[in-house]
C-alpha cells in the first residue's frame, strides 16, 4: 500500500499564476478530503468527496479555488489566480467511507509558496 | 455544531515521565473521537480512535486515550515518554449520529526533553 500520494511536494509560484495540486487516494477508499494547514488558522477542511461526488465545499475560501475528482483514483485542487495569502501546506486525505468511523489517511502534503 | 478544543499549545515533558495531551469536544450526538500525530514535513498519522465500548482506548506507539463523557474529554496519555514522541498532536471529532465531517483541534506541540 503506497498510501495517499500528493504532487508536487513543493510549489513556488508568482501571484496571479494558476496552481494545480494533485492527489491519488489509497485504492479502495471512496472518501477524499482536501485540507489546508497554516500557522495562523491550523488545519482547515476545504472540501470532501464521497464516491467522486463533492459533498461539502463550504470550506473553499473563494471562487478562485476549485476541486475535481474525475475518477476514484485522482483528484485535483486548483487555485486560479493564486495570491500570497494562499501560501500554506495543502493535504489530501482518504478514508474507506465517510459515513463510518474509518480514520483518515493523509498524504505528505504540498507546500505552496506564492510570491 | 461540533467542535474540539486543545487548550495547550505546547506540552513539555522529561523523557521517562508520563505525558497527557488534553482534548475536549462538543457534538450533538454520539462522538467519534480520534488522535493523530504529525511529524515535521509529513502528513497526519492516525494514532487511535474511540467509537464505543471501553472508555480507555489503546493505540499506536504505546499511546492511549481516555474517553470521559461527563467531562466531554478525550485526553491522550502515555505512561513513559520518549524523545521520539516529540511532534504535533491533533484531536479530532465527528458526530457519529449524522454524516458530518471530521473537525480537528488546533494541535498541541509535544516536546520531550532527554
Amino acid at each position: 500500500d503506497a498510501g495517499v500520494i500528493q504532487s508536487p511536494r513543493h510549489e513556488v509560484t508568482e501571484m496571479g499564476q494558476e496552481v494545480t495540486l494533485r492527489c491519488k487516494p489509497i485504492s479502495g477508499h471512496n472518501s477524499l478530503f482536501w485540507y489546508r494547514q497554516t500557522m495562523m488558522r491550523g488545519l482547515e477542511l476545504l472540501i470532501y468527496f464521497n464516491n467522486n461526488v463533492p459533498i461539502d465545499d463550504s470550506g473553499m475560501p473563494e471562487d478562485r479555488f476549485s476541486a475535481k475528482m474525475p475518477n476514484a483514483s485522482f483528484s485535483t485542487l486548483k487555485i486560479q489566480p493564486s495570491e500570497p495569502r494562499d501560501s500554506a501546506v495543502y493535504f489530501c486525505a482518504s478514508s474507506l467511507r465517510q459515513g463510518a468511523n474509518s480514520p483518515l489517511h493523509f498524504g505528505n502534503g504540498t507546500r505552496l509558496t506564492v510570491t | 455544531a461540533q467542535s474540539v478544543a486543545q487548550p495547550e499549545d505546547q506540552v513539555n515533558v522529561a523523557e521517562g515521565n508520563p505525558l497527557t495531551v488534553k482534548c475536549t469536544y462538543s457534538v450533538s450526538g454520539n462522538p467519534y473521537l480520534f488522535w493523530y500525530v504529525q511529524y515535521p514535513n509529513r502528513g497526519l498519522q492516525f494514532l487511535l480512535k474511540y467509537i464505543t465500548g471501553d472508555n480507555l482506548v489503546k493505540g499506536s506507539y504505546g499511546f492511549e486515550a481516555e474517553f470521559n463523557k461527563s467531562q466531554t474529554s478525550f485526553h491522550l496519555k502515555k505512561p513513559s515518554a520518549l524523545v521520539s514522541d516529540s511532534a504535533l498532536y491533533f484531536c479530532a471529532v465527528r458526530d457519529g449520529s449524522s454524516a458530518s465531517k471530521i473537525i480537528f483541534g488546533s494541535g498541541t506541540r509535544l516536546s520531550i526533553r532527554p
